[in-house]
C-alpha cells in the first residue's frame, strides 16, 4: 500500500530565504506525486506534479520539487519565499491502477517578516 | 469552469441531528471523491466514485455516514445521527482520467460543527 511521510510538522522560514519541505513515499512501482498547498479557509490546489521523465518539474508560484527515487523522495523547494507562501503543504501520492491519492499529515509554513 | 461546487460551506447542527453535504464536480470529470480533515487524522479519503458508482467506500467510519450520486453532477455525504466528532472540515473533489493521469480537483470544503 502506498503512504506518504512529511517528518515536519511547522516549518518557520524568513521572507526572502530559501525553502525546502520534505516528502517520503512508499510505494511499490513508480509513483505519481503531488504537492498541493492549502490556504487558511481553502481548499487545495495542485502545485505540481510528478508522473515520469524529468525528476525536476517546475510549478506554479515559483515552486518546484526533484523525485529521488534512491531515497524515495519528492520535495519541494523555492529559491526565495514570499509572505503569501505561508499556508500548508500536503505531498500526495497516486498508484498507476487507481485514481486515488494518499496524503500526507502536511506541513504547516510560517514566514516571518 | 466553475471548479468543485460544495455547500453549505459551513453547518452547525446538535448531536443526533441529520446533516447533508452536498457537491457539484467539475463538468465532464469521471470521478468524485469525497475527504475529511481533521487536525487529529489529517486528510482521509472517505469513498470515491466511478461514472456514480462507488469504487471504494472503505474509508467510511461507520453506517452512520452514507454517500451517493445520484447523475454525473452531483453527489451527497449523509450523517445520520451525527456526533460531536463528526466536526470537521469536508472536501469534495473530482478529477477526469486521462490514461493514468488523476489530478483532483478540490471544493472549497464544508466546515461542519456538530454541537
Amino acid at each position: 500500500a502506498q503512504s506518504v511521510t512529511q517528518p515536519d510538522i511547522h516549518i518557520t522560514v524568513s521572507e526572502g530565504a530559501s525553502l525546502e519541505l520534505r516528502c517520503n513515499y512508499s510505494y511499490g512501482a513508480t509513483p505519481y506525486l503531488f504537492w498541493y498547498v492549502q490556504s487558511p479557509g481553502q481548499g487545495l490546489q495542485l502545485l505540481l506534479k510528478y508522473f515520469s521523465g524529468d525528476t525536476l518539474v517546475q510549478g506554479i508560484k515559483g515552486f518546484e520539487a526533484e523525485f529521488k527515487r534512491s531515497q524515495s523522495s519528492f520535495n519541494l523547494r523555492k529559491p526565495s519565499v514570499h509572505w503569501s507562501d505561508a499556508a500548508e503543504y500536503f505531498c500526495a501520492v497516486g498508484a498507476v491502477s487507481f485514481q486515488k491519492l494518499v496524503f500526507g499529515t502536511g506541513t504547516r509554513l510560517l514566514v516571518s517578516p | 469552469d466553475a471548479g468543485v461546487i460544495q455547500s453549505p460551506r459551513h453547518e452547525v447542527t446538535e448531536m443526533g441531528q441529520e446533516v447533508t453535504l452536498r457537491c457539484k464536480p467539475i463538468s465532464g470529470h469521471d470521478y468524485l471523491f469525497w475527504y475529511r480533515q481533521t487536525m487529529m487524522r489529517g486528510l482521509e479519503l472517505l469513498i470515491y466514485f466511478n461514472n456514480n458508482v462507488p469504487i471504494d467506500d472503505s474509508g467510511m467510519p461507520e453506517d452512520r455516514f452514507s454517500a451517493k450520486m445520484p447523475n454525473a453532477s452531483f453527489s451527497t455525504l449523509k450523517i445520520q445521527p451525527s456526533e460531536p466528532r463528526d466536526s470537521a472540515v469536508y472536501f469534495c473533489a473530482s478529477s477526469l482520467r486521462r490514461g493514468t493521469y488523476n489530478e483532483q480537483f478540490f471544493g472549497p470544503g464544508t466546515r461542519l460543527t456538530v454541537l
